[in-house]
């Protein structure tokens, strides 16, 4: 069983949608937790950062960890075709040194 | 802030070349450097795990001799696929990591399509 685990998609849908993409985990000593956007073809790009539990809020993504059911959740609003790409999760443990633990990716595609 | 570039973002060579990559960190010092792979459809593979002034620590089964690993200064490391084959053909990713506060974590390079004839 992998440490992380991620639905690979594809999610398809309208626009202006509300998207929740989820990652679980299984080893409770993740404590830094990330999402990334990834275009085709294209480095991912850091998009939320948090640390534990609780939510982040930044413009139309919100990020929500639960760390009592291992469960991280990425939410966009008012999605885009822009939206368009694979989103990664990744978390760190504490004592991990730099190590990111990655999910396989959720394809997502909104339609005009 | 946190940019990281890579050079070249494709490469195409024959068989039995070496080749090199660059990854700079543009606007932060990266302490630590790391290498990814990554297949079509597929999540990022890490490679190797590089800091500053040290030698690389690399992945069960990345064979150390062939990818070679160079952590020059605080803003670059390099990759280098020697005498490449076509199963080496893949999006080699970097991303480099610095000190604290919103460098905290790992900022990704654009990438690097190698395609080896």
């Amino acid at each position: 069983q992998k440490e992380v685990e991620q639905d690979p998609g594809p999610l398809s849908v309208p626009e202006g949608a509300i998207v929740s993409l989820n990652c679980t985990y299984s080893n409770s000593a993740f404590q830094y937790f990330m999402w990334y956007r990834q275009y085709s073809r294209k480095g991912p790009e850091l998009l939320m950062y948090t640390y534990s539990s609780g939510n982040k809020e930044d413009g139309r993504f919100t990020a929500q960890v639960d760390k009592s059911s291992k469960y991280i959740s990425l939410f966009i609003r008012d999605s885009q075709p822009s939206d368009s790409a694979t989103y990664l999760c990744a978390m760190r443990k504490n004592n991990a040194g730099n190590m990111l633990t990655f999910g396989g990716g959720t394809r997502l595609m909104v339609k005009p | 802030g946190a940019v990281v570039s890579q050079h070249p973002s494709w490469v195409i060579c024959k068989s039995g070349t070496s080749v090199k990559i660059e990854c700079r960190s543009l606007d932060f010092q990266a302490t630590t450097m790391f290498w990814y792979r990554q297949f079509p459809k597929q999540s990022l593979m890490l490679m190797a795990t590089s800091n500053e002034g040290s030698k690389a620590t690399y992945e069960q089964g990345v064979e150390k001799d062939k990818f070679l690993i160079n952590h020059a200064s605080l803003t670059l490391s390099t990759l280098t696929v020697t005498s490449a084959h076509p199963e080496d053909s893949s999006f080699y990713i970097c991303s480099a990591k610095g000190l604290a506060g919103f460098t905290d974590t790992q900022y990704f390079g654009p990438g690097t399509r190698l395609t080896v004839l």
